[in-house]
Order: structure tokens, then C-alpha cells, then sequence
């Protein structure tokens, strides 16, 4: 079975200050995707980012990057020089790539991200 | 091209009344999954569905919650008899392969 943990409950920042959202995922698939997922106020999902297992370069799109580590089983997510617009729950989740029909993201509790202007 | 859509957005029922939910994927999807948002809790996986075919239930009730994915029209997740438990956002995906789902609006479920 797959386990994804977010230990940070909420997090609070200034705007422009740099804040890390953490991910540490558990596993027995060799091969599986990560994803990153945004929770505005308004309520729907937003993909932001998939990493599969095989690629361990990290990613930078604008003032997001991602930080993938499979020693640690860690994928954490960081917003350079946040804005009050990236408020939101982050949700990180994993997929196991099987060949059979199991296609169910499991998604870790979220992180409450409050930018303060 | 369309996002995921999903209607209604909000839904009341009363005690005991049936819910539907209604998903219409991207266009060109053939995959739909159905999640669950309970108040305090993450989100959970339901149901997997590829057109007029359950793939894996697993995550679903065993009473009262049912899918569909027909070869015509939108997937429908089906509540009867709901409760107050059953109150949640409930949550579509559509993908054009494995691996990679992009979520729908919600549906706010309350049950008074």
C-alpha cells in the first residue's frame, strides 16, 4: 500500500518570502508518479506538476520548483517569492505505474498555505 | 478544449433523498475517476471507470454509492438514501492515459 505524508498542517509566510512544502511518500512500486496538485479558496483542483519515479531532475516552472529525492523518498515543492494569490491547500499524491488496473491517486492531507500581504 | 466539467456545483438533499452527480471528461478522455473530500479528511479515491465499465470500486461504499460511465453522456456517481455522513465534495477526473488526471470543479454535497 501507498502512504503519502504532509506534515505541515498550515503554514503561514509573508509575501516574497520563499517557503518549502514537504512530501515524503512510502512505497513498495519501483516505478510510480508523483504529483502536486493546487486547492484554492474556490475549491477546485489544480494539476501543477507529475514526476515519475525514473527522473530525479529537479523542475522549475516560474517561482515553483520541485525538489525530487528518492533516498529520502521526498518530493518537496517550493514557491520563491510567494504572493498572496498562491494561498491555497497544496496536495502531493502518488500513483503506482502497474500494468494491472490500479489507477487511484492517494493523495497526502494537504498543506494549508497562507500568504500574508 | 474544455476542462473537466461537473454539475451541479452544489447540491442539497434531505435525508434520504437520492444524489446524483454528474461528470462530462475532457474531450477525448476515456477515463474517469470519481474522489471523495470529507470535511477534516484528504481526498479519497472511489471509483475507476473507462466508457460502460467499472475498472476498480474498490474505493467505493458497499451500500447505497454507485457509477457509471456510459458509451453516450456524462459518468454518474448515484448516492441513495443519503445522510448527513455523505456530505463532502465529491470530485472528477478525466485522463487520456494512465497516470495523469485532471480534476473537475467539485461537487459540493450537503445533506440537511
Amino acid at each position: 500500500a501507498q502512504k503519502v505524508t504532509q506534515a505541515q498542517t498550515e503554514i503561514s509566510v509573508v509575501e516574497k518570502e520563499d517557503v518549502t512544502l514537504d512530501c515524503v511518500y512510502e512505497t513498495r512500486d519501483t516505478t510510480y508518479y508523483l504529483f502536486w496538485y493546487k486547492q484554492p479558496p474556490s475549491g477546485e483542483l489544480v494539476f501543477l506538476i507529475r514526476r515519475n519515479s525514473f527522473d530525479e531532475q529537479n523542475e522549475i516552472s516560474g517561482r515553483y520548483s520541485w525538489n525530487f529525492q528518492k533516498s529520502t523518498s521526498s518530493f518537496n515543492f517550493t514557491i520563491t517569492a510567494s504572493q498572496v494569490v498562491d494561498s491555497a491547500v497544496y496536495f502531493c499524491a502518488l500513483i503506482k505505474a502497474s500494468s494491472g488496473s490500479a489507477r487511484q491517486l492517494t493523495f497526502g492531507s494537504g498543506t494549508q498555505l497562507t500568504v500574508l500581504p | 478544449n474544455a476542462g473537466v466539467m461537473q454539475n451541479p456545483r452544489h447540491l442539497v438533499r434531505r435525508r434520504g433523498q437520492e444524489a446524483r452527480l454528474r461528470c462530462s471528461p475532457m474531450k477525448g478522455h476515456s477515463h474517469v475517476y470519481w474522489y471523495r473530500q470529507l470535511p477534516e479528511e484528504g481526498l479519497k479515491f472511489m471509483v475507476y471507470l473507462q466508457k460502460e465499465n467499472i475498472i476498480d470500486e474498490s474505493g467505493m461504499p458497499k451500500e447505497r454509492f454507485s457509477a457509471e460511465f456510459p458509451k453516450e453522456g456524462p459518468s454518474i456517481l448515484r448516492i441513495q438514501q443519503v445522510v448527513r455522513g455523505d456530505s463532502a465534495a465529491y470530485f472528477c477526473a478525466s485522463s487520456p492515459r494512465p497516470y495523469e488526471q485532471y480534476f473537475g470543479p467539485g461537487t459540493r454535497l450537503t445533506v440537511t
